[in-house]
């Protein structure tokens, strides 16, 4: 039992860089997100899917961009990686809306010189 | 602006005694809440919920009340178990945008024996 599976869980990048940050469920739920989580924020949503083909925008958005062109599959891309984005960062989904449980990932531990 | 407020860092609570965790919201708009458990290196899990049409919750230990007047809720666990020892979110999703869940800063509970 899978469940939401995130890799890497570390990585270090240069300031510049892009990676993907990769995000699959085998529970066929609709709904998955990406959230960040820094020291005295709490968890904020980057950006979230509804569906297949239907992605749209969280709170804090800039830097990050998001396909989903499966049910499973919910990448994170960071275009050019800056030291603002280090953070650790978590992948959820859940069936429905979001006043549905969510089942989170353990997270990627990312590092931006 | 900070829409959900758990305005305690961290608790320590005696084993077999009531932990308390609160949350202050801002939004009147908010109409669903929920409470994550986050253990060190893990993604959060699920714990609790209640809807704005109740004032309480009940699952086994674990109780939410809420007082919309006061736009207040707060968990109660009794009895606490070193288990209990995590960061505790709560978080809340608004009528108006069923999507996103805004999560509060979190509370470090400690439960010692």
């Amino acid at each position: 039992n899978a469940g939401v599976t995130q890799t890497p869980k570390f990585q270090v990048l240069k300031t510049g860089q892009s990676m993907t940050l990769q995000c699959a469920q085998d529970m066929n739920h609709e709904y998955m997100s990406w959230y960040r989580q820094d020291p005295g924020m709490g968890l904020r949503l980057i950006h979230y899917s509804v569906g297949a083909g239907i992605t749209d925008q969280g709170e804090v958005p800039n830097g990050y961009n998001v396909s989903r062109s499966t049910t499973e599959d919910f990448p994170l891309r960071l275009l050019s990686a800056a030291p603002s984005q280090t953070s650790v960062y978590f992948c959820a989904s859940s069936y429905g809306q979001s006043n549905q449980p969510q089942h989170f990932g353990d997270g990627t531990r990312l590092s931006i010189l | 602006d900070q829409q959900v407020k758990q305005n305690s860092p961290s608790l320590s609570v005696q084993e077999g005694r009531i932990s308390i965790l609160n949350c202050d919201y801002t939004n009147s708009m908010f109409d669903y809440f929920l409470w994550y458990k986050k253990y060190p290196a893990e993604g959060p899990t699920f714990l609790i919920s209640i809807s704005s049409i109740k004032d309480k919750n009940e699952d086994g230990r674990f109780t939410v009340f809420l007082n919309k007047s006061a736009k207040h809720l707060s968990l109660h666990i009794v009895p606490s178990q070193p288990g209990d020892s995590a960061v505790y979110f709560c978080a809340a999703r608004a009528t108006y945008n069923t999507d996103k869940l805004i999560f509060g800063t979190g509370t470090r509970l400690q439960v010692f024996p």
